[in-house]
């Protein structure tokens, strides 16, 4: 059964950047029909999307978070990673990593990790 | 950017219920709507892909339709357990692009 499990710091200051890394186990996360993605949920809020990655590399990341976000994935250790830079209030939120089939335009979050809560403050 | 609007916000039933949970589109999403259940202090979990498709080990209650722009999650004879928030989410491509949004959430609630 794969499965995924976020890890990083729970707390981090106003303007430095933020930093997860998702491990995958269960499985490898270079298969042909799968992306990696990142997904945060802000406290008693809705989800937002905010990028994603090819285990050849190839990304795809949120408009509205673009230039902060970097994505990368490393299939020797089957983990992928997202960096946010420039953190402020309105980044802290609980984390998600989830595996997204995206064969045949289904484009489905199918497995999701348990998420973790990252708090902006000083 | 594709919005994507659920009603009701919130709604209150009884178990044995049947409940529909609406998504709509600001322009049409063809047929690429998925479904997830979220309960508090838990990652959401998939449900229906592709508008009516049921995930695997998903309780049969649970169905989708629709098409375009106006979508349907239906749960049928309510149990316990349904009582959460539940989303729908769109995929829209482009050349060299994708993007992912989420409706604002449904909660579902025991009367």
């Amino acid at each position: 059964q794969l499965q995924l499990q976020e890890s990083g710091p729970g707390l981090v200051k106003p303007s430095e950047t933020l930093s997860l890394t998702c491990t995958v186990s269960g499985g490898s996360i270079s298969s042909s029909i799968y992306y990696w993605d990142w997904i945060r949920q802000p406290p008693g809020k809705g989800l937002e999307w905010i990028a994603s990655i090819y285990y050849t590399a190839y990304t795809y990341n949120n408009p509205s978070l673009k230039s902060r976000v970097t994505i990368s994935v490393d299939t020797s250790k089957n983990q992928f990673s997202l960096k946010l830079s420039s953190v402020t209030a309105a980044d802290t939120a609980v984390y998600y990593c989830a595996r997204r089939h995206y064969y045949d335009s289904i484009n489905a979050f199918d497995i999701w990790g348990q998420g973790t809560m990252v708090t902006v403050s000083s | 950017d594709i919005q994507m609007t659920q009603s009701p916000s919130s709604l209150s039933a009884s178990v044995g219920d049947r409940v529909n949970i609406t998504c709509r589109a600001s322009q049409t999403v063809s047929r690429y709507l998925n479904w997830y259940q979220q309960k508090p202090g838990k990652a959401p979990m998939l449900l229906i892909y592709t508008a009516s498709s049921l995930q695997s080990g998903v309780p049969s209650r649970f169905s989708g339709s629709g098409s375009g722009t106006d979508f349907t999650l239906t749960i049928s004879n309510l149990q316990p357990e349904d009582f959460a928030i539940y989303y729908c989410q769109h995929s829209h491509s482009a050349p060299r692009s994708i993007t992912f949004g989420f409706g604002q959430g449904t909660r579902l609630e025991i009367k």
